[in-house]
Formats: structure tokens, sequence, C-alpha cells
């Protein structure tokens, strides 16, 4: 089963607009990591961020933790249409070895 | 280096036939998972190995799958007399050991699975 849910499901902007995605969990965490899939395949890991940050910045994409809201939200500046992709979330938990993820945003950036 | 790769890219079955998905790790990594993504169910865990410790099989969804890693290295995720709705894609990543570190996986691309 999933942890949690991401919204939007899906999220058309232009390019050079900023996209926000957010996703909510249900447990506590040890991190919480941010994939990016293309075409259904290839996950390719852009952050994480451990349960005892708040922020974490890398090139054009932010990442921010609220563990009391247990929800996080990954933000890419400036948008390009290479950025069209699936955006997930995926936490683990302090006693699992697996990754859980949500239910991903499936972005569309257009040029 | 290079990344996790995965074979065969894409499967064609028949309901009732075995398959058997391959996974080569990133050299190095001790920890190894596969994963399965499907439209209904989106990104599940299957299994887990670490090193030579037990494998956590809690994700495996019936007793039909199972999976082994030999020498530490190379997994194969087998599934017996397929039905179709095991058809999906099937992740593999690898991962440095765990413990107190927080690791990242790293994906393989997947082999799409299709059951006829």
């Amino acid at each position: 089963s999933q942890q949690g849910e991401e919204d939007p499901q899906a999220l058309s902007i232009q390019e050079g607009e900023n996209a926000t995605m957010n996703c909510s969990y249900k447990t506590s965490i040890n991190n919480l990591q941010w994939y990016r899939q293309n075409s259904g395949r290839g996950l390719v890991h852009l952050i994480l961020i451990r349960s005892n940050e708040r922020e974490k910045h890398s090139g054009r994409l932010r990442v921010t933790l609220d563990t009391s809201k247990k929800s996080s939200s990954l933000l890419i500046t400036a948008s390009r249409a290479a950025d069209t992709a699936s955006y997930f979330c995926a936490t683990r938990n302090n006693a699992g070895n697996m990754l859980t993820f949500g239910g991903g945003t499936r972005l569309m950036v257009k040029p | 280096g290079a990344g996790v790769s995965q074979s065969p890219s894409n499967k064609v079955t028949e309901k009732g036939k075995d398959v058997e998905l391959r996974c080569d790790p990133i050299s190095g990594h001790t920890a190894l998972y596969w994963y399965r993504q499907s439209l209904g169910q989106g990104l599940e865990f299957l299994i887990y190995f670490q090193g030579n410790s037990a494998p956590d099989k809690s994700g495996l969804p019936s007793d039909r799958f199972s999976a082994e890693r030999t020498g530490g290295s190379v997994s194969t995720l087998t599934i017996q007399r397929t039905q179709q709705e095991d058809s999906a894609v099937y992740l593999c990543a690898s991962s440095l050991a765990l413990g107190l570190v927080f690791v990242t996986q790293y994906f393989g691309p997947g082999t799409r699975l299709t059951v006829l």
C-alpha cells in the first residue's frame, strides 16, 4: 500500500514557470526522498531530506519537510520542457528497509 | 561507474507461464530491492536483500513470487504461473549498506512484464 498522497496528480505549466508538488505521508519517517520518472521507467533520485531537516536545495530544486504535518513539497523553479516527467516522493521509516512511494505527480512543461 | 541494470527490458508471456527477471546492482552495493509499478497499485515494495541476512519478503504479493540473490550481487525475481494482474514494470534498486547511514537507492530501468 502507498504511504502517502501526492497532489496535484497532474500539473501543466508553461516553460519558465515554477512547479510545486506536495506529498503527505502517514507514519514517522527516517528520511524522505523525491524521485523523477520519465515515460514510466527508470526512477532517478533527485534529493533526500532527513527527518531533522526542514529545507534543502539542489540546483533548481527546493524541498521542504514539515514532520509535524507529515508533508513535504518539491519546488522546481524556472521549469523547462525537459522537466516533463512524473515525480514521486518516497519515505523510509526508522525500522524499515524499503521505500514507500506516493502516487506521483505528472508534470507537463509546455515549451 | 555503471548503474543498476535489468534484463530483459520487456517481457511478454502467456498466462500460466513462469518468468525470471534479472537485476545487476551497482558494484559494491550490498543492499538490493525489488519494486513493482502497476497502474492500479502505484509503486510497491516487493523484497529486500542486505548482505547475507535473510531477505525481507514482506512485500511479496503471493507465494508465486520469489527472489534470490546469488553471491551477494545479481538477483533474480521469479514469478510462477503468471497471471494477468502480474503485468507491471518491475524495478530493481541497490544501495550501500543501511544502518545509521542515510542511503540513496539507485534504480534500474525496469522490466516491463506483460501477461497475455
